[in-house]
């Protein structure tokens, strides 16, 4: 079983400031990919940024970027330079390898995020 | 444009109703899924269909069927629903069902009055 927690039910951020969202994880399985995705009001879910588990460096993905610590079971997203724009719920989330089976995507509660001007 | 598309936007229906949401891709993948989104849960994987066979069904009633004829389109149809699965209903499709980034639609918004 995969478990996703996404300990910061909301997060108020002033414009331009870097922004933490924090995502620990939960597997057994030894590969493993982790996700993160921005839902907007409108409820589109919008894929940000994918850290394989056997990458060793830390994905990038503009102004994504993933801080991803093995050890820790941690793969927290930094968003430099917020945005008004970047106001939405951020949802983490992982697929394992479950023996050569297909799997959808496991999901945390999310974290609301709100930049302010 | 997400290349994912899901009609309706918006559904309201009785429980007595018979309706199917519609899902179609255009990005040429290979695995399909219908997500569950209530609120203050977490997204809940109801469906996985991989080359348009279903690959997965996390225990879930009866009253949802899915139906996924080509690898363009899938289907959710729902009956006799209850006023609990009043939620987003997300559709997502990726190049494969192993680790690749699903891309979602922007979801069908319904009520069960």
């Amino acid at each position: 079983a995969q478990k996703i927690t996404q300990t910061q039910p909301g997060m108020f951020v002033q414009e331009k400031e870097a922004v933490t969202l924090d995502c620990t994880y939960d597997t057994s399985d030894q590969s493993y990919g982790l996700f993160w995705y921005k839902q907007p009001s409108s409820g589109e879910m919008i894929f940000l940024i994918y850290q394989g588990s056997y990458d060793e460096q830390n994905a990038t993905e503009g102004r994504y970027s993933l801080n991803f610590q093995k050890a820790r079971k941690s793969a927290n997203l930094v968003i430099s330079a917020s945005q008004l724009g970047d106001s939405a719920m951020y949802f983490c989330a992982m697929r394992g390898d479950s023996g050569g089976g297909a799997d959808g995507l496991t999901f945390g509660k999310g974290t609301h995020l709100i930049i302010q001007p | 444009e997400t290349g994912v598309t899901q009609t309706p936007r918006h559904l309201v229906m009785g429980m007595t109703n018979k309706k199917s949401l519609k899902c179609e891709q255009h990005l040429g993948h290979n695995a399909m899924y219908w997500y569950k989104q209530s609120a203050k849960k977490p997204l809940e994987l109801m469906f996985v269909y991989s080359l348009e066979e279903r690959v997965e069904n996390n225990s879930v009633p009866s009253r949802f069927s899915p139906e996924c004829p080509n690898s363009s389109h899938l289907f959710l149809h729902l009956h006799t629903l209850q006023p609990e699965d009043s939620a987003l209903y997300l559709c997502a499709s990726s190049q494969d069902a192993r680790f690749t980034e699903a891309f979602f639609g922007q979801g069908t918004r319904l009520t069960v009055v």
